[in-house]
């Protein structure tokens, strides 16, 4: 694909709703990661898959979130019982086969609970 | 938690002139690499550097790593309005597969 997509950009919510947010990765990429950023701070990390996997999940801040990759293409990142404190841009990156490669990253999608 | 920490947080500058950002980090990695982000949206990639390169350019980028002290510069030369954007500095640690380590970022304002 052209690049890494995530939908939707902007997504608005009540607090105590449920939430789920998509991520389209490059064709081919392997690896896929999710990152918070709250304002006036650098990307936060969540939750890294390798292929279907969640090889690394230990960012995500409580149970109220959780990220699938069924097929190992697509992921979305699901949020419950959304919170006012949940209010940032969620960002997703890709690259090749993890680890130390560069990441290639979304536009974010920016979530905000009322 | 995030490792880097970028210096100064914020830098404004003339077109023309050249801009330098410093990153300092706390465990041994493997790579370190920078990232510009525009209008706090999706970031990209500017270069990599490794922990056994000491200096790699990119068009009008330069970078330095110096692992004895853990630390890491980005210098930009002949600065442009379009280098207006907040850039980062990420590590990839030394202990496996694990996901990158970003810093707050640097704000650079270039003033034409």
């Amino acid at each position: 694909g052209a690049g890494v997509s995530q939908t939707p950009s902007n997504k608005v919510t009540e607090k105590g709703k449920y939430v789920e947010l998509r991520c389209d990765p490059i064709s081919g990429h392997t690896a896929l990661y999710w990152y918070r950023q709250s304002l006036g701070q650098g990307p936060e990390f969540l939750i890294y898959f390798q292929g279907t996997g969640a090889a690394d999940d230990s960012g995500l801040p409580n149970d109220r979130f959780f990220a699938v990759r069924p097929e190992g293409s697509v992921s979305t990142l699901k949020i419950q019982r959304t919170e006012r404190g949940d209010s940032a841009v969620y960002l997703c990156a890709s690259s090749q086969s993890g680890g130390y490669n560069e990441q290639f990253f979304g536009p974010g999608t920016r979530l905000t609970v009322l | 938690s995030q490792q880097g920490e970028e210096d100064p947080q914020a830098l404004s500058i003339q077109e023309g002139e050249n801009a330098t950002m410093n990153c300092s980090y706390k465990t041994s990695i493997n790579n370190l690499q920078w990232y510009r982000q525009n209008s706090g949206r999706g970031l990209v990639h500017l270069i990599l550097i490794r922990s056994n390169e000491r200096e790699k350019h990119s068009g009008r980028l330069r970078v330095t790593l110096d692992t004895s002290k853990k630390s890491s510069s980005l210098l930009i030369t002949a600065s442009r309005a379009a280098d207006t954007a907040s850039y980062f500095c990420a590590t990839a640690p030394n202990s496996g597969n694990t996901p990158l380590v970003f810093g707050k970022g640097t704000r650079l304002s270039v003033i034409a």
